[in-house]
C-alpha cells in the first residue's frame, strides 16, 4: 500500500542553526503535501503545504521543496528557535482520494 | 476558525468495556477522520467519512467502528476494549469533495485500557 517515510526520527539542533526533515513517498499519484507541527500536549496543526504544481514554497522560515521525480519532499526551517521545538509530520495525499497518508514523525529539538 | 472538539482528553476504561468517542466540527467539512497516534509510528487511520451515514476503513480498523448520523459529529466506537487499544486517539475534518485538502485536528483523547 501507499507509505511515507520521514527521516530523521529524532534532531538536535542549536538556536539559531537550520534544521532539514526529508520525506519519500510511494503514490506517484500524490499531489498535495503538507507538513504539520504538533507541540507538546497540543493538536497538530498545519505549517505549510504545496501542491505538485510547484516546486518550493516559502513562508517566513519555513520552506517545502517538492522533487516529484524522485518523490522527495523536504521541510526546511532556517534560524531555528526554541519555540519550533516540536514533533513535525510530514504526508501525501492525492486529489480524488480520501486518505492522507502521514509520515511517522521527527521530533525536533532546539537548544537554547 | 475552525473548531474539531472531543468529547473526553482523558478516559480510562476497563478490557471488555464499550467505549464511545465523539468528535464535533463547526466547520460545516464533508469529511472527517478518526486516528491514533502512538510513539514511532506517527498517525495511523482507523476509518473516515465524506458523507453522513458514509464510511470506510483506514488502515488500521479491526477492533473499531464508526458512526456518522449527522455531518458535523462522527463517533468512534470500541466495541469491547482491549489493553493495545491504549492510545492517543485524534480526530479530523477537512472540506472538499475531492480530498487534499488540509485536515484540521481535534485536541486528542488519551484512552488507557486496564
Amino acid at each position: 500500500g501507499e507509505n511515507v517515510e520521514q527521516h530523521p526520527s529524532t534532531l538536535s539542533v542549536q538556536e539559531g542553526d537550520s534544521a532539514v526533515i526529508k520525506c519519500t513517498y510511494s503514490d506517484s499519484a500524490s499531489n498535495y503535501f503538507p507538513w504539520y507541527k504538533q507541540e507538546l500536549g497540543k493538536r497538530p496543526q498545519l505549517i505549510i503545504d504545496i501542491r505538485s504544481n510547484v516546486g518550493e514554497k516559502k513562508d517566513q522560515r519555513i520552506a517545502v521543496t517538492l522533487n516529484k521525480t524522485a518523490k522527495h519532499f523536504s521541510l526546511h526551517i532556517t534560524e531555528t528557535q526554541p519555540e519550533d521545538s516540536a514533533v513535525y509530520f510530514c504526508a501525501a495525499s492525492r486529489t480524488g482520494g480520501f486518505k492522507t497518508i502521514f509520515g511517522a514523525g521527527t521530533r525536533l529539538f532546539v537548544k537554547a | 476558525d475552525v473548531k474539531v472538539t472531543q468529547s473526553s482528553r482523558y478516559l480510562v476504561k476497563r478490557t471488555g468495556e464499550k467505549v464511545f468517542l465523539e468528535c464535533v466540527q463547526d466547520m460545516d467539512h464533508e469529511n472527517m477522520f478518526w486516528y491514533r497516534q502512538d510513539p514511532g509510528l506517527g498517525l495511523r487511520l482507523i476509518y473516515f467519512s465524506y458523507d453522513v451515514k458514509m464510511k470506510e476503513k483506514g488502515d488500521i480498523p479491526e477492533g473499531y467502528s464508526v458512526s456518522r448520523e449527522k455531518k458535523e459529529r462522527f463517533s468512534l466506537i470500541l466495541e469491547s476494549a482491549s489493553t493495545n487499544q491504549t492510545s492517543m486517539y485524534l480526530c479530523a475534518s477537512s472540506s472538499g469533495t475531492a480530498g487534499g485538502e488540509t485536515q484540521y485536528f481535534g485536541p486528542g483523547t488519551r484512552l488507557l485500557v486496564l
